[in-house]
């Protein structure tokens, strides 16, 4: 089955305590990008991926970091979380670099005390 | 300002009634991709409809039907006969060129939110 996973699904932490998302595609599809979904804000783009090994900041980079070492992983890093990341994050992957649909994982909810 | 505008923050409609979406973009592009995708209770995010720059046509899906105009960089989504499954927050999307390097930026709507009423 085509799917983007994410794990954990849901996660409480304490300001300033490092942690990883990860998220997972098997569809071999070469762009991946990670969004934040705040009320009343929408879906915003934190980072995007064209392929392995290139990034790039997409509207709210600031406070993570990506990587993408293989072409179906691409986890999101909060180095020192803040309560103002709180948020729910979904990870997509698409093909055609972005101008296709958007496969969404099934989202993480990150609470920053 | 916004590259994708949803005006409507919610809209309530009793079931059976037809209600349309509006989503209004921004872009000096000339290739460009334009998305809606529902986000029901649940949280998942469903992909409805993609639309390139140069296709105008409108389409039909069942109870579902999209009106793209460039003229007035409009993209709106119709919902007739609306049943109670419909109802769920709708966000419109825009997937324009970046950076020049062959990527593509998405832009999401702040999303609407459509309760339908039994």
């Amino acid at each position: 089955e085509a799917q983007v996973t994410q794990n954990p699904r849901y996660l409480i932490t304490v300001t300033g305590k490092k942690l990883t998302v990860t998220c997972s595609q098997n569809m071999n599809h070469e762009y991946m990008s990670w969004y934040r979904q705040d009320p009343g804000l929408g879906l915003r783009q934190i980072y995007y991926s064209m392929n392995v090994e290139v990034t790039d900041k997409g509207d709210v980079p600031e406070g993570y970091k990506v990587s993408r070492k293989e072409k179906r992983n691409f986890p999101l890093i909060l180095e020192s979380p803040s309560p103002n990341q709180t948020s729910l994050y979904f990870c997509a992957s698409s093909s055609q670099g972005g101008r296709n649909e958007q496969f969404f994982g099934p989202g993480t909810r990150l609470t920053v005390l | 300002a916004q590259k994708v505008t949803q005006a409507q923050t919610e809209i309530s409609v009793v079931e059976k009634e037809d209600v349309t979406l509006d989503c209004v973009y921004e872009t000096r592009d000339t290739t460009y991709y334009l998305f809606w995708y529902k986000q029901p209770p649940s949280g998942e995010l469903v992909f409805l409809i993609r639309r390139n720059s140069f296709d105008e046509q409108n389409e039909i899906s069942g109870r579902y039907s999209w009106n793209f105009q460039k003229s007035t960089s409009s993209f709106n989504f119709t919902i007739t006969a609306s049943q109670v499954v419909d109802s769920a927050v709708y966000f419109c999307a825009l997937s324009e060129p970046y950076s020049g390097a062959g990527s593509y930026q998405l832009t999401f709507g702040k999303g609407t939110k459509l309760s339908v009423i039994p």
